[in-house]
C-alpha cells in the first residue's frame, strides 16, 4: 500500500531557530514529491520535487528529494512566528490512474 | 493559477441526512478532485471526479454513499449520503490544469458537522 510518512508530527521552536522537517515514502509508479504549507483550511502550494540532490529554494525555505532512500527534507532557516502551521508532503503516483498520497503532517509552532 | 470557491463554506446537518458541497473552478481545468481531512488529519483523497463519466472512489471509498458529479470542466459536487458524526470532517476540492502543471490547487474547504 502506497504510503506517506512524516516526522515529526509536532515541533515547537523559538523564532530565529532552524528547523527541518522529513517526509519518506513509499509509493508505487513515483512521479513528484510535494511540500504545502496549511495554515487554517486550504494548504498552499511550497515545492515540486523530481529529481534527487536538486534543491529547491524559496526564501528561507528549502527542500531537496532522494530516490534512492525515498526520502525529503523540508529546511525553514529563521524562523518567524508566521511559519507556525501544519506543512503537509505528498506524494503524486501515476499508473493506473493519477493520484496524491498526503502524509499526517508536521505541526510547526514557533514561539515568539 | 486556479482560483476554487466551495459551498457551503460549513453546515450542521443531521445524521441520516444527505449534503451536496458544490466546486466550482474559475478556470478549466482537467483533474478535479475530493479530499477529506478528519480533525487533526491529514487528507485522504476520496475519489477523483471524471467529466461525464463516473468518479474513481479510492478503497473504503463507494458511489453510494459519496456520489459525485462532474458536468464540465469547472464544476463538480460531492454528495455525502445518509449521514453520521463519523462523516464531520472537512471536505476539500482539489484541482490540477493537466498532467503537466504540477501545482494541486484547494478550495476552501467545506466544514461538516453531523449531529
Amino acid at each position: 500500500e502506497d504510503k506517506v510518512v512524516q516526522s515529526p508530527l509536532s515541533l515547537v521552536v523559538h523564532e530565529g531557530d532552524t528547523v527541518t522537517l522529513n517526509c519518506s515514502y513509499e509509493v508505487t509508479n513515483f512521479r513528484s514529491l510535494l511540500w504545502y504549507k496549511q495554515e487554517k483550511k486550504a494548504p498552499t502550494f511550497l515545492f515540486m520535487l523530481t529529481s534527487s540532490g536538486i534543491e529547491k529554494k524559496s526564501g528561507r525555505l528549502s527542500s531537496i528529494l532522494d530516490k534512492k532512500e525515498l526520502f525529503s527534507i523540508l529546511n525553514i532557516t529563521a524562523t518567524q512566528t508566521g511559519d507556525s502551521a501544519v506543512y503537509l508532503c505528498a506524494v503524486e503516483a501515476s499508473g493506473g490512474g493519477f493520484k496524491t498520497i498526503f502524509g499526517a503532517g508536521t505541526r510547526l509552532f514557533v514561539k515568539a | 493559477s486556479a482560483v476554487i470557491s466551495q459551498k457551503p463554506s460549513r453546515d450542521i446537518c443531521q445524521r441520516g441526512t444527505s449534503l451536496t458541497i458544490q466546486c466550482q473552478v474559475d478556470s478549466q481545468v482537467t483533474m478535479m478532485f475530493w479530499y477529506r481531512q478528519q480533525p487533526g488529519q491529514s487528507l485522504t483523497l476520496i475519489a477523483t471526479a471524471n467529466q461525464g463519466s463516473e468518479a474513481t472512489y479510492e478503497s473504503g471509498f463507494v458511489i453510494d454513499k459519496f456520489p459525485i458529479s462532474r458536468p464540465n470542466l469547472t464544476f463538480s459536487t460531492l454528495t455525502v449520503s445518509n449521514m453520521s458524526p463519523e462523516d464531520s470532517s472537512i471536505y476539500l476540492c482539489s484541482a490540477r490544469k493537466g498532467l503537466a502543471d504540477y501545482e494541486q490547487y484547494f478550495g476552501p474547504g467545506t466544514r461538516l458537522t453531523v449531529t
